[in-house]
Formats: structure tokens, C-alpha cells, sequence
């Protein structure tokens, strides 16, 4: 069974660095082919793309948040990380990371439940 | 710049309905279109795939087509349980979601 589970701050102070947590299970990282993404979506938003890390350590940003955002993974703990500079209380959204089915068309086909995250002085 | 519009932003349907939905790209992606599904405080959960692939667990009342730039996504025969926010994805480029379409009950 694949699961994928978010962990993090739920409140930071703008300006700070958030740095979130996905451990999954169930599937290793340093298989051909295979991804892992981050998305958020602020409360009663859409859902925005965040990043994508891959299993040969290639990576892809959002454009308009790549100046911001760093992903990483660690094979050997099942982990990524993401780590946003700047937060700003624009960026209080609910933030999932999820599995890619494939690294040809980077759907999203297990995802984890979501952490939310509230950026506030 | 690729841009997503998605149409209709929202819709009423009754059970049993065919319902369309519509994305549309700025610039030829091919198939690079995901579908997905979500309910109120729920994450969202994949549909479709390359356009028109169903996903595996998903009913076959859901529908994709489309390739270049005009996709769609058809609920045959709408169900209770797919009164929901439906949101279309391209990964052609640096992927991006489209803004989405509630499906609620008329």
C-alpha cells in the first residue's frame, strides 16, 4: 500500500522559511520513472502546482515561485522536502505532496492528506 | 506563457445528467492532461491521464478526450457521489492546474 504523509509547521511568521516533510511508504524513490510533487491550495481556492522532484534527482518549479521554493529528496529515509523562502500570508494554503504515476505525463495518482499552513505574525 | 482556461466555472446537474467539462490550452500540449476530482476537505484524486486514460478504480462514466489544445471531461451519468470540484491539469510545461468546476445539485 503506497501512502504519502505531510509534516511541518502549521503556523509561521512572514518572512520566515517554511520547510515541509513528505514520507511515504510503499514505493522507493530510486525507481525508474517515478516522482514525487508538492500542490497547495489556500482555503476555498484552486489548486496550484508547486514542484516536482523525480527519481534521477531532475527537478521542475513552478515559474512564478522557483526564486522561493527548493525540493529534495532523501532515497534512503523515503523522504522530500520542501522548502519555501519568504512566506508571505498569501501563502496560507493547505499544502499536499503526492506521487507522480509517471514521469511522462507527472499525474498525480496518490496523495497524501494535507497539512495547512498559516502564515501570521 | 501556456494558459488554462476551464469552462463552465461552476454547474448545477441533477442525478443521472450528462455532464460536460471543458479546458482549454493557449498553445498545443498534445495529450499532457490530468483530470481530478475533489470533495470538500478531501485531497484530490486522479481521474483520467493522457487525456483520456481512466485511471484504475475509476468508473467507467468518466470520460476524457481532447488532444492539442480542447479537452473534456464527461460524467455520462452523474452520480451523488460525483458532486464535486473537478480541476484539469496540463504538465506540457512547468505543470499548472486549471481554476476548476464545481458540480453541485440542481
Amino acid at each position: 500500500q503506497i501512502t504519502l504523509k505531510e509534516s511541518g509547521p502549521t503556523l509561521v511568521k512572514p518572512t520566515q522559511t517554511l520547510t515541509l516533510t513528505c514520507t511515504f511508504s510503499g514505493f522507493s524513490l530510486s525507481t525508474t520513472g517515478v516522482g514525487v510533487g508538492w500542490i497547495r491550495q489556500p482555503p476555498e481556492k484552486a489548486l496550484e502546482w508547486l514542484a516536482l522532484i523525480y527519481w534521477d534527482d531532475a527537478k521542475r518549479y513552478s515559474p512564478s515561485l522557483e526564486s522561493r521554493l527548493t525540493i529534495t529528496k532523501d532515497t534512503s529515509k523515503n523522504q522530500v522536502v520542501l522548502t519555501m523562502a519568504n512566506m508571505d500570508p498569501v501563502d496560507t494554503a493547505t499544502y499536499y505532496c503526492a506521487r507522480s504515476l509517471s514521469s511522462t505525463y507527472d499525474a498525480f495518482n496518490i496523495w497524501g492528506e494535507g497539512t495547512m499552513v498559516t502564515v501570521s505574525s | 506563457d501556456l494558459q488554462m482556461t476551464q469552462s463552465p466555472s461552476s454547474l448545477s446537474a441533477s442525478v443521472g445528467d450528462r455532464v460536460t467539462i471543458t479546458c482549454r490550452t493557449s498553445q498545443s500540449i498534445s495529450r499532457y492532461v490530468n483530470w481530478y476530482q475533489q470533495k470538500p476537505g478531501k485531497a484530490p484524486k486522479l481521474l483520467i491521464y493522457a487525456a483520456s486514460i481512466l485511471q484504475s478504480g475509476v468508473p467507467s462514466r468518466f470520460n476524457g478526450s481532447g488532444s492539442g489544445t480542447d479537452f473534456s471531461l464527461t460524467v455520462s451519468r452523474l452520480q451523488p457521489e460525483d458532486f464535486a470540484t473537478y480541476y484539469c491539469q496540463q504538465t506540457y510545461t512547468a505543470a499548472a492546474f486549471g481554476p476548476g468546476t464545481k458540480v453541485d445539485l440542481k
